[in-house]
C-alpha cells in the first residue's frame, strides 16, 4: 500500500514551458485535491475532484488544469509556466471531504 | 474565504501548555487539524463534526463552536515532537479550505 504518491519530486521549468505533475492513490479514496504551499500563505485549494469524472475549483485555480479520468489518478497540468508558480505542490486523498485527508510528499517546482 | 488562525506563532518550553484558535467568516461542516513538520506533508491530528463527534488523536484535544464558527486546538504537557506548523481546515460545500498556519516551537 504506497498510499499518495507524487512525480517528480522536484522540477525546474522556465518560463512558458507546460508540464504535468502527477498524483496517485492506492486507496480506493474518490476525493481528491490539489494544494500549493507558499510561505506566509499555508495551504492554498487549487482543484479538488470528489470522484472520476468529476472536477471543480479551489481557492486558487487560474493558470492549472485538471481532469480525473479514473479513481487512483489526479494530474495537475500548468499550461504555460510562470515565476508566481514556483511553489510546493501538494497532492491530497479521502474517502470525502469531511474524512482524512492523506497528503503525497510533495513536489517543489521552481519557474525561472 | 480563508480561515484565520491564532497567533501566528508560539514558543513554548516541554511541559507548557498551548491553545490555538482558528476563525472563519462562513458556516462550517466540520473543521479539521493538521501537522506540519519542516520539509514534509501536512500529517492529519483531528476532525470535528457538527454535533460535536470528533475523530482523532489521543493526547490532543479540541473545541468546534458552530455558531461563533470557531474552533480551538488544546496542546498540554508540550513535548518536544510537537514541533511544526498547524494548519486548521475548514469544510465549505466540498471544499477544506486551510488557514495560513500556526508554527509552534517546543524548547527543552
Amino acid at each position: 500500500n504506497a498510499g499518495v504518491t507524487q512525480t517528480p519530486k522536484f522540477q525546474v521549468l522556465k518560463t512558458g514551458q507546460s508540464m504535468t505533475l502527477q498524483c496517485a492513490q492506492d486507496m480506493n479514496h474518490e476525493y481528491m485535491s490539489w494544494y500549493r504551499q507558499d510561505p506566509g500563505m499555508g495551504l492554498r485549494l487549487i482543484h479538488y475532484s470528489v470522484g472520476a469524472g468529476i472536477t471543480d475549483q479551489g481557492e486558487v485555480p487560474n493558470g492549472y488544469n485538471v481532469s480525473r479520468s479514473t479513481t487512483e489518478d489526479f494530474p495537475l497540468r500548468l499550461l504555460s509556466a510562470a515565476p508566481s508558480q514556483t511553489s510546493v505542490y501538494f497532492c491530497a486523498s479521502s474517502l470525502g471531504v469531511a474524512d482524512t485527508q492523506y497528503f503525497g510528499p510533495g513536489t517543489r517546482l521552481t519557474v525561472l | 474565504q480563508q480561515p484565520v488562525q491564532s497567533p501566528q506563532a508560539v514558543i513554548l518550553r516541554e511541559g507548557e501548555d498551548a491553545v490555538i484558535n482558528c476563525s472563519s467568516s462562513k458556516a462550517l461542516y466540520s473543521v479539521h487539524w493538521y501537522r506540519q513538520k519542516h520539509g514534509e506533508a501536512p500529517i492529519f491530528l483531528m476532525i470535528l463534526l457538527k454535533g460535536g463527534e470528533q475523530k482523532g488523536h489521543d493526547k490532543i484535544s479540541a473545541s468546534f463552536n458552530e455558531k461563533k464558527q470557531q474552533s480551538s486546538l488544546y496542546l498540554t504537557a508540550s513535548q518536544l515532537s510537537y514541533s511544526g506548523t498547524y494548519f486548521c481546515g475548514t469544510e465549505m460545500t466540498d471544499k477544506l479550505i486551510f488557514g495560513t498556519g500556526t508554527r509552534l516551537q517546543v524548547f527543552p
